[in-house]
């Protein structure tokens, strides 16, 4: 079956500590991105790859890092998460940067 | 002015209404439209894929892009109660670099079908 997996699904966390979001797919997609949505702000881009080793920034980079060693896998890390940072996360890839996205099911971060 | 603007709702109507949903912009470069549904606590799914101006129908969905005005419309015919999400419009440009060059999202609009 074709799909994004994401892991965890739900994390609840401390602030400073160190954390990252997997995020995998099966469709050989070049395109890779992260989003976060927060209620009365929508989904916003964090960082997204155009391919392997092909990063860049979104709309609220800060505080997030990304890496892209295999096509397949697109981590977000969280280096010293903050309480600003609890938010619902949601990993896309897609063809393209503008063809149609593929959402994984949403990791739901609280940092306290 | 907000690059995508989308009235949240929320929207309620009967079972087997017409539902319409809008969303204006504001950047001409933008030349993808598309619309996603999403489930409570669900990831967006791609509903509706559009190039340009112009309509697109997709069983009980439409889709219109009117660039001119740049306002775009997704009409759902014969809403079920399975209907029932909040609908994202989304839009990016064709070259890269500047605002149109990641995918933007409107805010949403919730959408309710009573049985």
């Amino acid at each position: 079956e074709a799909q994004v997996t994401q892991n965890p699904r739900y994390l609840i966390t401390v602030t400073g500590k160190k954390l990252t979001v997997t995020c995998s797919q099966n469709m050989n997609h070049e395109y890779m991105s992260w989003y976060r949505q927060d209620p009365g702000l929508g989904l916003r881009q964090i960082y997204y790859s155009m391919n392997v080793e092909v990063t860049d920034k979104g709309d609220v980079p800060e505080g997030y890092k990304v890496s892209r060693k295999e096509k397949r896998n697109f981590p977000l890390i969280l280096e010293s998460p903050s309480p600003n940072q609890t938010s619902l996360y949601f990993c896309a890839s897609s063809l393209g940067r503008n063809r149609e996205q593929y959402f994984g099911p949403g990791t739901r971060l609280t940092v306290t | 002015q907000k690059e995508v603007e989308q009235d949240p709702g929320p929207l309620s109507v009967p079972e087997g209404a017409i539902v319409s949903l809008n969303c204006t912009y504001s950047n001409s470069a933008f030349q993808y439209f598309m619309w996603y549904r999403q489930y409570s606590r669900k990831g967006p799914e791609l509903l509706m894929y559009t190039y340009s101006s112009g309509n697109k129908e997709d069983g009980r969905f439409t889709a219109q892009v009117d660039k001119s005005s740049k306002y775009i419309s997704l009409f759902i015919r014969d809403s079920q109660p399975s209907d029932s999400a909040t609908y994202l419009c989304a839009m990016i440009g064709r070259d890269y670099g500047g605002s149109q060059g990641n995918l933007i999202f409107g805010k949403g609009t919730k959408l309710s079908v009573k049985p």
